[in-house]
Parts: structure tokens; C-alpha cells; sequence
């Protein structure tokens, strides 16, 4: 069975630009959480999404923006790009709202230059 | 809110050595307590978790973990560790609002032969 899967695995952008970040869950799952890494960090949560609302969302600027879609992947968006926002993008996908077992991807490499 | 400390950046040990990386958290309500692994260039790996019951918790690759009340504490060992345990561990709480998980900044173990 097929994990998590992220795209792109690595993109580099300049600062003021936009990027959206893809993730395909678990067959099943219906929660998809994002999740920011800057190096030498601990993930830090930015969104939930369950049965396509959003549920939680961290301390994160409006310039951060998320959706799930009907077949449950998901799209994270970032506009105006800053140098601070490079980092490695997590997605994880449950089966419940609760984060009692997460299953990450690979993630999405963003450098902004 | 919830918050994670990991008391050890780095933890350098020998093959076969016994190995502890030492976590400890702090929050007002009950939490779920995780360990994570993160292997270079790869996402996270559940390895173990404490939802409720008996607080000694045994993982994959025979790790465990010990919840511990009073010293707000999750400590993972394993008896005798193999070059492949090298990677970066995190401990992540989750309470309250348990749709997302906190992370502590990681441990970097490294294992030499």
C-alpha cells in the first residue's frame, strides 16, 4: 500500500513568490496535518484538516493557507514568500481527527533565496 | 499548552552500548506522549507511544519508553544499539486540543562502531 506522498520533494523559490505543496494520503485516512521543519528543529504544526474542514491551525501568518479536497489530498499554500519560510514541509495523514498515530511523508524541501 | 524539552542535542554511543535519550514535558491537561524517528532525507516514524495502561511502552526495533507522572517525564532506551539506530529522534506531546502534536528540537543519535 502506498504511504504518504508528497510533491514536489524539493523546490526553490525567491522571496515574494507563491508555492503550493501537495500531499496524498493513506488510502482511508481522512485527516491530513501539515507540519513545518526549519533545520536543526522539531516539526511545527501549521494545519489539520478533517472529513475536508479545517480543524486546528498553529501559529502560522495568514499568508499560510491550506484545503483538503473531496478525494481527501491536500494542497498547502504560502504567498508572499520570506527567507525564514525555508524549510521541510511534513505532511501526515490519520484515520481520526485525534493525533493518536500519524503517518508522515517524505516531505517537501522549500528554499527561498 | 504543552511544551517538550529534550534534555540532549546530541548522544554519541558504540555499537552494542546501551543508549537513554532523556525527554521531558510539561502540560495542564492528561497527554499522549510519542517518540519519532527521522532517518536522513526521510519523514518521521512512529516508534512508540503512551496513550493510557501501563506506562513502561515497548516500540518497534526494541525500543521502549517510560511515562513517568511525577517527573513529567519519557524517557526511551534500548539495551544494546546497532549502526542503524543512527538517526534523529523526537518526543512530541499531544493534549487538550489532541488534533496536533508538540515536538521537542530532537536528538541527534549516532552510533559508532
Amino acid at each position: 500500500d502506498a504511504g504518504v506522498t508528497q510533491s514536489p520533494t524539493h523546490l526553490i523559490k525567491t522571496r515574494g513568490q507563491q508555492v503550493t505543496l501537495r500531499c496524498s494520503p493513506i488510502s482511508g485516512h481522512k485527516s491530513v496535518s501539515w507540519y513545518q521543519q526549519v533545520l536543526g528543529q522539531g516539526p511545527q504544526f501549521i494545519f489539520q484538516y478533517y472529513e475536508k474542514e479545517e480543524r486546528g491551525r498553529g501559529n502560522f501568518p495568514d499568508r499560510f493557507s491550506a484545503r483538503q479536497f473531496p478525494n481527501y489530498s491536500s494542497e498547502l499554500n504560502v504567498n508572499a514568500l520570506l527567507l525564514g519560510d525555508s524549510a521541510l514541509y511534513l505532511c501526515a495523514s490519520s484515520l481520526v481527527q485525534a493525533a493518536t498515530e500519524l503517518f508522515f511523508g517524505e516531505g517537501s524541501r522549500l528554499t527561498v533565496l | 499548552a504543552q511544551s517538550v524539552t529534550q534534555l540532549d542535542s546530541q548522544v554519541p554511543v558504540f555499537e552494542e552500548a546501551p543508549v537513554e535519550l532523556r525527554c521531558n514535558y510539561s502540560s495542564s491537561v492528561s497527554v499522549y506522549l510519542f517518540w519519532y524517528v527521522q532517518y536522513p532525507n526521510q519523514g518521521l516514524q512512529l516508534l512508540l507511544k503512551y496513550l493510557s495502561g501501563s506506562t513502561l511502552v515497548k516500540g518497534i526495533n526494541g525500543f521502549e519508553a517510560e511515562f513517568n507522572k511525577s517527573q513529567t517525564s519519557f524517557h526511551l532506551r534500548k539495551p544494546s544499539v546497532h549502526i542503524s539506530d543512527t538517526a534523529e529522534y523526537f518526543c512530541a506531546v499531544s493534549g487538550g486540543s489532541n488534533y496536533k502534536l508538540t515536538f521537542g528540537k530532537g536528538t541527534l543519535l549516532t552510533v559508532n562502531p
